[in-house]
C-alpha cells in the first residue's frame, strides 16, 4: 500500500488557469507538507499543517492556497498559474511526538507541474 | 537561518569505487540529520538518519556520523553499484521549542553517476 500518494503525477496546463494537487496518507500521521522542487533540484518547503492547523506558510505567492479537510489529506490548489510554477510539488507526513526533529518525514512520489 | 551545504557534483564513479559525499550545517540548538534519495523520475525516499551528536545512520551499505564539532554529516559507502546512481540530498531537522513545526532543511543535491 502506498503510504503517500499524491495525482496527478503529471500535469501539463496553461498559464492562467486553475489547478489543484490531492495527497493522501496513510500512515496515521498528524503533520503533512507541501515542499516544492525546482528545476535544479532544489527542495523547499511551501505549508506545513499540523492537525489540521497550518503551522509553517513559507514565503509563498498567495495564488496558493493548501487546504487540510483531515489529518489524512492535505491538498494543494493554484491559481492562476504562471510559467514559473513549473516545478514538481512534493506532499509529505510525519508524526509529530516525542521523537521531535527525529521523526522521519515521508515523501510521496511527486507531480510534475508544467505551465505553457 | 538553518543551511546545508553539500558538494557540489556531478559524481561519477566507478562501479565498486568508494563514495563520499560531504555535508555541513549551520543551526542553532540540536537538529536532526537525514539523508535523502531520489532515483531518476522517482520521490524522495529516507536514507538513513542520525537524531544525535556521534550517532551513525546506516543503511544499504551508506553510513553517515553526526560530527557536531565539525558540524558534519558526511555520506560514505565502501563499494558503490550502478544501482546507486540517484540524486542525494542532505537535509536538517528543527522545530520552534514545543512547537510542532518541524520542517526539512534541504542541501542542493548531489548528483552521482555509477558506471559499469
Amino acid at each position: 500500500d502506498t503510504a503517500v500518494s499524491q495525482t496527478p503525477k503529471y500535469l501539463v496546463t496553461q498559464m492562467g488557469n486553475d489547478k489543484s494537487i490531492k495527497c493522501e496518507q496513510n500512515l496515521g500521521h498528524d503533520t503533512m507538507y507541501w515542499y516544492k522542487q525546482d528545476s535544479k533540484k532544489f527542495l523547499k518547503i511551501m505549508f506545513s499543517y499540523n492537525n489540521k492547523e497550518l503551522i509553517i506558510n513559507e514565503t509563498v505567492p498567495n495564488r496558493f492556497s493548501p487546504k487540510s479537510p483531515d489529518k489524512a489529506h492535505l491538498n494543494l490548489h493554484i491559481n492562476s498559474l504562471e510559467l514559473g510554477d513549473s516545478a514538481v510539488y512534493f506532499c509529505a507526513s510525519s508524526q509529530f511526538g516525542t521523537g521531535g526533529s527525529g521523526n522521519t518525514i515521508y515523501f510521496g512520489e511527486g507531480s510534475w507541474l508544467t505551465v505553457v | 537561518g538553518d543551511s546545508v551545504t553539500q558538494m557540489e557534483g556531478p559524481v561519477t564513479l566507478s562501479e565498486e569505487a568508494f563514495l563520499t559525499i560531504n555535508c555541513t550545517y549551520t543551526a542553532t540548538g540540536y537538529p536532526s540529520l537525514f539523508w535523502y534519495v531520489q532515483y531518476p523520475g522517482e520521490g524522495l525516499q529516507l536514507l538513513l538518519k542520525a537524531t544525535k551528536a556521534d550517532d551513525k545512520g546506516s543503511n544499504k551499505g551508506f553510513e553517515a556520523t553526526y560530527r557536531k564539532e565539525t558540524t558534519s554529516f558526511h555520506l560514505e559507502k565502501g563499494s558503490v553499484q550502478v544501482s546507486d546512481s540517484a540524486v542525494y540530498f542532505c537535509a536538517l531537522s528543527k522545530g520552534s521549542s514545543g512547537g510542532s513545526n518541524y520542517k526539512l532543511t534541504f542541501g542542493k543535491g548531489t548528483l552521482l553517476t555509477v558506471n559499469p
